[in-house]
This record gives structure tokens, C-alpha cells and sequence, in this order.
């Protein structure tokens, strides 16, 4: 199983539309979690961390369970700037690194 | 303020060149990584360094080779390239630890035929 999984999409929405993205994770030890963003052929860019209480951003809402090791990302009203790459990324203390997650392709047409 | 800069961008070499990556950061960071990402993968960590002085295998070190020459600077080297090594190549700050944001450089693409 891998550390971090997302489904690589593509998602495919309108202009206006709300999109979720799930990610999971295997190690139940992990305390940090993120989102971050990929454009084409560009460097990641952290787009948000996730607490435990979730977290919002605009029209950007994280949410973590624990219980059930998954960390969703809810994006409401689509911008067609928010076409990327979303990957999910936790931190493994036991090897002191960050998993990234293979991504998350969102495509968003006028 | 640079932020994270990688040299060169693109890089062509022949199976068995040696080449080293360079990577520098000016916002006083303690911590340094080395990624790669290849297609339907995540990013891929290879080498980092948790404070300068010292350095630590990630999940893919075979082949390469880090220094951390002091707190600004982190470089990569590949002694001998092998065409799987093929890959865009990122360094990443972060002030310190794996709470904190980290800050990507813009890559190199690197090409070993």
C-alpha cells in the first residue's frame, strides 16, 4: 500500500462548480498535513496546511479524519486559474520526511 | 529576495557523466531537501539535511550525493548518470522541520541518454 494515496483524476468541471478531493494515509503517527499546488511544469507551492479542526481559505476548505486517515480538500466555486496539479503531503516523523502524494489533476473549462 | 534557486534548468547528459545540481536558499532556513518527481509519482525524496552539518538518506539516495556546504547552500551529484535517473529535480527549504512550509525551487529537467 502505498504512503499517500490520491485519485489521479483528471477532474474535468465547469467554471462555477465545486470539486472534493480525498487523499489517504497509512502511517496513523503522522502529525502534519498539507495541500499544495503543482502548475504545469512548475515547482509546488503550498496552497494550505490541515489541522485537525479543519481549515478554511476562501474558497478553499481542508478537513482531516484521523480516525479514518484521510484529508479531503473542497473547492467551491472553480476558477478556470484553478486548472493544476493538487497534491496531498503528510509527514512521516519516523523517517523525518513528507509523503507526497502522486497528485491530483483539476481541470476547469469555461 | 530570491527565495529558493536551482542551477542549471535543463541539463543533457551521456550514461556514466558525473554532474552536480545546484541549490541555494536566502531566508535563513535550517532545512534542506532534495526531491525528484517523475510522471504518475509523487516527489521522491532523495538526500536532506535538517541543519547544516548534516545530512540524511531519504527514500531514494542510491546514486547520488549531497553536500551541505553551509546554511544557504545544498548541492546534489550524480558521479556516474544512468539513463533511470532521468527526472526533474527539485530542492525545497523549510525553516525547520515537517510542520513548517516548504519552499521549492524551480527545477531542472534532466535528461541522461
Amino acid at each position: 500500500r502505498k504512503e499517500v494515496e490520491q485519485d489521479p483524476g483528471p477532474f474535468n468541471v465547469p467554471e462555477g462548480a465545486t470539486v472534493a478531493f480525498n487523499c489517504t494515509y497509512s502511517n496513523s503517527a503522522s502529525q502534519s498535513f498539507f495541500w499544495y499546488r503543482q502548475d504545469c511544469r512548475k515547482e509546488p507551492k503550498l496552497l494550505m496546511s490541515v489541522y485537525s479542526s479543519g481549515n478554511e481559505d476562501g474558497r478553499f476548505t481542508a478537513q482531516l479524519n484521523r480516525a479514518s486517515q484521510y484529508i479531503s480538500l473542497l473547492i467551491r466555486d472553480s476558477k478556470l486559474s484553478d486548472s493544476a496539479t493538487y497534491l496531498c503531503v503528510v509527514s512521516m516523523e519516523y523517517g523525518n520526511k513528507l509523503v507526497f502524494g502522486a497528485g491530483t489533476i483539476l481541470r476547469v473549462k469555461s | 529576495n530570491a527565495g529558493v534557486t536551482q542551477t542549471p534548468k535543463f541539463q543533457v547528459l551521456k550514461t556514466g557523466q558525473s554532474m552536480t545540481l545546484q541549490c541555494a536558499q536566502d531566508m535563513n532556513h535550517n532545512s534542506m531537501y532534495w526531491y525528484r518527481q517523475d510522471p504518475g509519482m509523487g516527489l521522491r525524496l532523495i538526500y536532506y539535511s535538517a541543519s547544516e552539518g548534516t545530512t540524511d538518506k531519504g527514500e531514494v539516495p542510491n546514486g547520488y550525493n549531497v553536500s551541505r556546504l553551509n546554511k544557504r547552500e545544498f548541492s546534489l551529484r550524480l558521479e556516474s548518470a544512468a539513463p533511470s535517473q532521468t527526472s526533474v529535480y527539485f530542492c525545497a527549504s523549510a525553516l525547520a522541520g515537517l510542520s513548517y512550509e516548504q519552499y521549492f525551487g524551480p527545477g531542472t529537467r534532466l535528461t541522461v541518454t
